[in-house]
């Protein structure tokens, strides 16, 4: 298995420009999230999503969408981008959040908005 | 609101030495504790998870204690290697479990 995968790995974006972060996973996960890190900083939720049509913001989602389509795939859209949202962006993926399923995260998108 | 603190942030060792990390958290009402692993520019991996109604949990040379009443969790790392340098990160998982909140990390150094 591959795991949680994300492209691209990085990534420069003039203010105001918009992009896709992707993020696929082969573990037949039901949940998904995104999170961000800034430097120095504990990770911080930006939307998660409990299986394919459903999600919901989490504790940082201004100035990003997400949607899930299918069990695989939770893409993190950013529109009109920011230099506040220069940060390394994190996707995960888990079974259940009940229980004793750790979340399994991929290698991150460094995303420099300038 | 729940907040994660982790101390020491950073933490200088020579190989060999038993070490423990520090995580507490404000609010007790929480579902799991789990401690994760980063390397530099790496992702996250998960090292240990802790149910709320567990007191530890161990993995080769790693032990994670839980103290729910007094909103404290202890990683201790025996033997300490090079390969243990990374940043180690604790996070909590909020009753509702739609919320895992992270503490900002330890940075360790193993010293050869």
């Amino acid at each position: 298995n591959a795991g949680v995968t994300q492209t691209p790995k990085f990534r420069i974006l003039k203010i105001g420009q918009s992009m896709t972060l992707q993020c696929t996973q082969d573990m037949n996960h039901n949940y998904m999230y995104w999170y961000r890190q800034d430097p120095g900083m504990g990770l911080k939720l930006i939307y998660y999503s409990v299986g394919a049509g459903i999600t919901d913001k989490g504790e940082v989602p201004n100035g990003y969408n997400v949607s899930r389509s299918t069990t695989e795939d939770f893409p993190l859209r950013l529109e009109l981008a920011a230099p506040s949202q220069t940060s390394v962006y994190f996707c995960a993926s888990s079974y259940s959040r009940w229980g004793p399923y750790e979340q399994y995260f991929g290698p991150g998108t460094r995303l420099t908005v300038t | 609101k729940q907040e994660v603190t982790q101390i020491p942030a950073a933490l200088s060792v020579p190989e060999g030495e038993n070490l423990v990390l520090n995580c507490s958290f404000t609010d007790s009402a929480i579902y799991n504790l789990q401690w994760f692993r980063q390397d530099p520019g790496k992702g996250l991996t998960s090292l240990l998870l802790i149910q709320s109604s567990q007191r530890e949990q161990t993995s080769g040379r790693l032990n994670a204690s839980l103290d729910k009443s007094s909103g404290r969790s202890t990683l201790y790392i025996a033997a300490s290697q090079p390969g243990d340098s990374a940043t180690y990160l604790c996070a909590v998982l909020e009753t509702s479990g739609s919320r895992l909140t992270f503490g900002e990390g330890t940075q360790l150094t193993v010293n050869p």
